[in-house]
């Protein structure tokens, strides 16, 4: 199993400011995956993020506005740039062992833009 | 890309009677197929999953069932109980060791 301590576990932040959510994970894992997941809503992936690669983002969401680090194999961070309330969310970051396994999840991050 | 397709979006039942959540999907090439149960304010957490080369298994109260030619796959959760209540979500690969998640069943036990 893997362990991610996701911080922080909640923000307010004011518009057209910056938040950088970080994910530590227990092990050393391949990829890493930021989802944002609206209030009632599903699970959207945002992007997957490789150790020394860029992240690949999915349709509609953009480096600008969401960009990623991956410095080593157990950490990431997600910013989420100049934010508007339509930013307001849950995070996740989320891990798995390998393809066609389990995947595991960071506790969330909960933001709200005023 | 996979699409997946979850229903109902929310489930109201009586304790002790079963529960069914149905999902389908569209790529033939997807081999796993996992539920995720996420209680109010945590984390996803897998509760079964099922791959390709069966058509059901289970756990206790929870069975899953899998029709590859029809390309859907549904939860059973059997004896329900309190704690039950959730929101349940499936998913199927999505490439490069993604996952394409169902919009998500609120299932609520009453007592």
């Amino acid at each position: 199993s893997a362990v991610i301590s996701q911080k922080p576990s909640r923000d307010i932040c004011q518009r057209g400011t910056s938040l950088t959510i970080q994910c530590q994970v227990d092990s050393q894992v391949t990829m890493m995956f930021w989802y944002r997941q609206q209030p009632g809503q599903s699970l959207t992936l945002i992007a997957t993020a490789n150790q020394g690669s860029e992240a690949t983002y999915e349709s509609g969401f953009v480096i600008d506005k969401f960009p990623i680090s991956r410095p080593n194999l157990t950490f990431s961070t997600l910013t989420v740039s100049n934010m508007s309330p339509e930013d307001s969310s849950i995070y996740l970051c989320s891990v798995d062992l390998g393809a066609n396994t389990e995947a595991f999840f960071g506790q969330g991050t909960r933001l709200t833009v005023v | 890309g996979e699409n997946v397709e979850q229903h109902p979006s929310t489930l109201s039942v009586q304790e002790g009677d079963s529960a069914v959540i149905k999902c389908t999907y569209s790529d033939s090439a997807s081999n796993y197929f996992p539920w995720y149960k996420q209680e109010l304010g945590k984390r996803p957490q897998l509760i079964i999953d099922i791959r390709s080369n069966v058509g059901e298994k289970k756990d206790q109260r929870i069975a899953v069932t899998l029709n590859k030619t029809a390309k859907h796959f549904s939860l059973h959760i059997t004896e329900t109980q309190p704690e039950d209540s959730a929101v349940y979500f499936c998913a199927a690969p999505g490439g490069a060791q993604k996952l394409v998640f169902g919009q998500g069943t609120r299932l609520t036990i009453n007592p």
